[in-house]
């Protein structure tokens, strides 16, 4: 089936303690990005990917690092999270540039105490 | 500020009725596309209209672009209680990018 996974799904975390939520499809896209969701905000994009190796800064990046070392995975990391980080996080991909159809993963509801 | 606006940002309707949703957007578009959410689950693509189309049918869905308003429609028609869901539109003004209104909540009673 093809889909976007990410993991976790729920993540309680205090501030200052790193962590990575990972991001996988299985449909060969070469674009992939991450979003933050937040009451009144809409989705805000974080980070974006065209290719393996080749990132980009969203509207919101400040916080946040990507990696993409394989075309599978796109994950994202918070050295030191804060608590205005507390949000529903969505990656997605798409097979054209990233301004085409996107399929979305599960989200990933982060709580940053 | 966000790109496309969609109005109203909330809606409530019988089943059977039409809804419809409104998008408004500022800068040229390649695309605009048309979403759905339940309830803090991830987005789902439902139709995407290019700037040189008008309008775009997809079994009970409408989509309409006015590019010289800079404005979509969405209608929804013989809506259901499954359509209950947020709608967002999202333009894509350029490459490696696409930006998301704030979505219209919509509310269908049985």
């Amino acid at each position: 089936e093809a889909q976007v996974t990410q993991n976790p799904r729920y993540l309680i975390t205090v501030t200052g303690k790193k962590l990575t939520v990972t991001c996988s499809q299985n449909m060969n896209h070469e674009y992939m990005s991450w979003y933050r969701q937040d009451p009144g905000l809409g989705l805000r994009q974080i980070y974006y990917s065209m290719n393996v190796e080749v990132t980009d800064k969203g509207d919101v990046p400040e916080g946040y690092k990507v990696s993409r070392k394989e075309k599978r995975n796109f994950p994202l990391i918070l050295e030191s999270p804060s608590p205005n980080q507390t949000s529903l996080y969505f990656c997605a991909s798409s097979l054209g540039a990233g301004s085409e159809e996107q399929y979305f993963g599960p989200g990933t509801r982060l709580t940053v105490t | 500020s966000q790109q496309g606006e969609e109005d109203p940002q909330a809606l409530s309707i019988q089943e059977g009725e039409n809804a419809t949703m409104n998008c408004s957007y500022k800068t040229s578009i390649n695309n605009l596309q048309w979403y759905r959410q339940n309830s803090g689950r991830g987005l789902v693509h439902l139709i995407l209209i290019r700037s040189n189309e008008r309008e775009k049918h997809s079994g009970r869905l409408r989509v309409t672009l006015d590019t010289s308003k800079k404005s979509s429609s969405l209608l929804i028609t013989a809506s259901r209680a499954a359509d209950t869901a947020s709608y967002f539109c999202a333009t894509a003004p350029s490459y490696g990018k696409l930006t998301f209104g704030q979505g219209t909540i919509l509310t269908v009673h049985p």
